[in-house]
């Protein structure tokens, strides 16, 4: 358990309403990502983090932005929800040993947007 | 840009069958990492397995195996006497260069038929 934790886990909204997802770790880990799954396409990168304020681009970035103001929360807000955006949203960290970095993810988000 | 190639979309089997499954990846790093990812029908990703370029061994945990060919650009997982606790979508991922990000295949649905 990477203690990951991800807020809230399901959502419904609505066409053009803003909405933000929360991921929270406990383990002080300094790579966090966005990923969202959707079927046919596996996972797909959005934003990551690489630590405090400092995020780049994914493959999939357009519509959604991010924050880090804290080592713990990376947050994903989707400015303006379209219905291309229902899908599965998973955080990540990765995680560090002896022998490289290992990536392991939260419980998942199941967003609809009607 | 990286890319991994899981060509088969669904296996189904009987139990106690052995059954393979196989990746595929294109990378222009000199050192990456592969891995592979149980999702079950619970929804959560559970990492299985992380395999180093370096590292050509295969690797053997229980009923699981996995074949790591770097003249075939292949990483292959093999279930032995699958059992119907097996049934998930399995993912195999990439990762390489900065910022440890992953790149995922689509995906195999392996279902485990009693």
């Amino acid at each position: 358990d990477a203690g990951i934790t991800q807020s809230p886990r399901h959502k419904v909204t609505e066409t053009g309403t803003p909405v933000t997802l929360r991921c929270h770790q406990t383990e002080n880990h300094r790579y966090m990502y966005w990923y969202r799954q959707d079927p046919g396409h596996g996972l797909r990168l959005i934003h990551y983090s690489y630590g405090v304020k400092d995020t780049d681009k994914g493959e999939v970035s357009d519509g959604y932005s991010v924050s880090r103001s804290k080592t713990e929360d990376f947050l994903l807000t989707l400015e303006s929800a379209t219905s291309s955006q229902t899908s599965v949203y998973f955080c990540a960290i990765s995680e560090s040993n002896l022998v490289g970095e290992t990536q392991y993810f939260g419980p998942g988000t199941r967003l609809l947007v009607l | 840009a990286q890319k991994v190639t899981q060509a088969q979309t669904e296996i189904s089997v009987v139990e106690k069958e052995d059954v393979t499954l196989d990746c595929v990846y294109e990378t222009r790093d000199t050192t990456y990492y592969l891995f592979w990812y149980k999702q079950p029908p619970s929804g959560e990703l559970v990492f299985l397995i992380r395999r180093n370029s370096f590292d050509e061994q295969n690797e053997i945990s229980g009923r699981y195996s996995w074949n790591f060919q770097k003249s075939t650009s292949s990483f292959n997982f093999t279930i032995t006497a699958s059992q119907v606790v097996d049934s998930a979508v399995y993912f195999c991922a990439l990762s390489g260069g900065s910022n440890y990000k992953l790149t995922f295949g689509k995906g195999t649905l392996l279902t485990v038929n009693p």
